[in-house]
């Protein structure tokens, strides 16, 4: 049974700060690894993928991972309070069923 | 605009009662699936489908049928409805699912309840 576990918080960060969320999993053939943004009520939102070992930024966004320790993470840089919300990890591994894993979610909440 | 549209939002209905999700995608997108997120127990998949025609059981698929008749339509169908089915409902979809992003396009969700 394939896992993807994500402590589900809340996560509480002041505005300005560095907010900084993880993700495991347990398949260590998994190899794409995305995160998403849904906010209460409203469907998720793909914010982030990797693919390779190390880091991958996009604006306020990092994502960093490591295959060894089958670790995922998102740091979000100058949290704003319009970043709160549910992250959630999703991982897949490639060949046979295309079926994505996704974790239970981690509340963010910023407060000012 | 390019969007993912599930139709209706919000559903109330009978045990028992056939009904039908749809959902619909203007991207070309060869790929599609059916998700429903309950609380505490995340997002699971039901179904998905690569291409016309071409369709698969999820993690959860009991109780549950899809057809993928043309490449912008999936809807989902419930043929006897059971309370257990009350949940939220995602349609997604996405153009490459090999090497590339996984669902990258949600539709707005529906919320079913079952009495």
């Amino acid at each position: 049974q394939k896992e993807v576990e994500q402590n589900s918080g809340p996560l509480s960060v002041p505005e300005g700060a560095i907010a900084s969320l993880n993700c495991t999993y347990s398949d260590r053939g998994s190899q794409s690894f995305f995160w998403y943004r849904q906010y209460s009520g409203k469907s998720p939102e793909l914010i982030m993928f990797i693919y390779s070992n190390g880091d991958k930024e996009d604006g306020r966004f990092t994502a960093q991972l490591n295959k060894a320790s089958q670790y995922v993470s998102l740091l979000i840089r100058d949290s704003q309070p319009s970043d709160s919300a549910t992250y959630l990890c999703a991982v897949k591994t490639p060949g046979g069923s295309y079926i994505p894993t996704f974790g239970r979610g981690t509340s963010l909440i910023v407060h000012p | 605009e390019a969007q993912v549209t599930q139709n209706p939002r919000y559903l109330i209905t009978v045990t028992g009662k056939k009904l039908t999700v749809t959902c619909s995608q203007n991207m070309n997108h060869e790929y599609m699936s059916w998700y429903r997120q309950d609380p505490g127990l995340g997002l699971r998949q039901i179904y998905y489908s690569m291409n016309v025609e071409v369709t698969d059981k999820g993690d959860v698929p009991e109780g549950y049928k899809v057809s993928r008749k043309e490449k912008r339509n999936f809807p989902l169908i419930l043929e006897s409805p059971s309370p257990n089915q009350t949940s939220l409902y995602f349609c997604a979809s996405s153009l490459s699912f090999l090497g590339g992003p996984t669902e990258a396009f949600f539709g707005q969700g529906t919320r079913l309840t079952v009495v």
